[in-house]
């Protein structure tokens, strides 16, 4: 069956480290967003994708990296300049810029202690 | 840039009864309108959308109503069930750098009591 990866489901980590959250589909779409998840705040968008070897800045960029080396792969950095990282993080993906539904990964939940 | 409000952010009500969630959105330009259902630990999954030249859609028990005039749209859930609990996002898209990137309100926790 075709869909969005995310793992690990829950992830600890020490402040100060860089963590990445993998993002993996098997559905050839063109393009994959990333999503910060916190109660009460809706999902904000960190990074986007629309074709391999681009990706823009959303919304809440500041202490993130990201990639797009494979069609199928969008991993995201959280950097130690990430001042408050602990959330959920949810990855997206849609066919391409004017297909307007998303199919959402299950989420990777971040701990920073 | 966008703003979507949802109401309300809580919502209770017995099985069998009708559930409705509203949205307003800022941006005149916005043109699409997605509901997603999110259950606990999950990710977000598509329910319904509605497009800027359609008033309203139905599927089953769901519908959407948009109201471009006023900026604002609902989503309607009839005969609730138990597995109908869970958090509603609407949302708004418009064109941003060539891409539709939507904005989504701040979710309603629906709590269906059986």
């Amino acid at each position: 069956d075709g869909g969005i990866t995310q793992s690990p489901k829950y992830l600890f980590r020490k402040e100060g480290q860089n963590v990445t959250l993998s993002c993996e589909q098997n559905l050839n779409h063109d393009a994959m967003y990333w999503y910060r998840q916190d109660p009460g705040q809706g999902l904000r968008l960190i990074y986007y994708s629309q074709i391999v070897n681009d990706f823009q800045k959303g919304d809440i960029a500041e202490g993130y990296s990201v990639s797009r080396e494979k069609k199928e792969s969008f991993p995201l950095t959280v950097t130690s300049a990430q001042k408050n990282p602990t959330a959920f993080y949810l990855c997206a993906s849609s066919r391409d810029r004017e297909d307007y539904g998303y199919t959402f990964g299950s989420g990777t939940r971040l701990t920073v202690v | 840039g966008e703003n979507v409000e949802q109401h309300p952010s809580t919502l209770s009500v017995q099985e069998g009864d009708s559930a409705v969630i509203k949205c307003t959105y800022s941006d005149s330009a916005s043109n699409y309108f997605p509901w997603y259902k999110q259950e606990l630990g999950k990710g977000p999954q598509l329910i319904i959308d509605i497009r800027s030249n359609v008033g309203e859609k139905k599927d089953q028990r769901i519908a959407v109503t948009l109201n471009k005039t006023a900026k604002h749209f609902s989503l309607h859930i009839t005969e609730t069930q138990p597995e109908d609990s869970a958090v509603y996002f609407c949302a708004a898209s418009r064109v941003t750098g060539g891409s539709y990137i939507p904005t989504f309100g701040r979710g309603t926790s629906l709590i269906v009591h059986p």
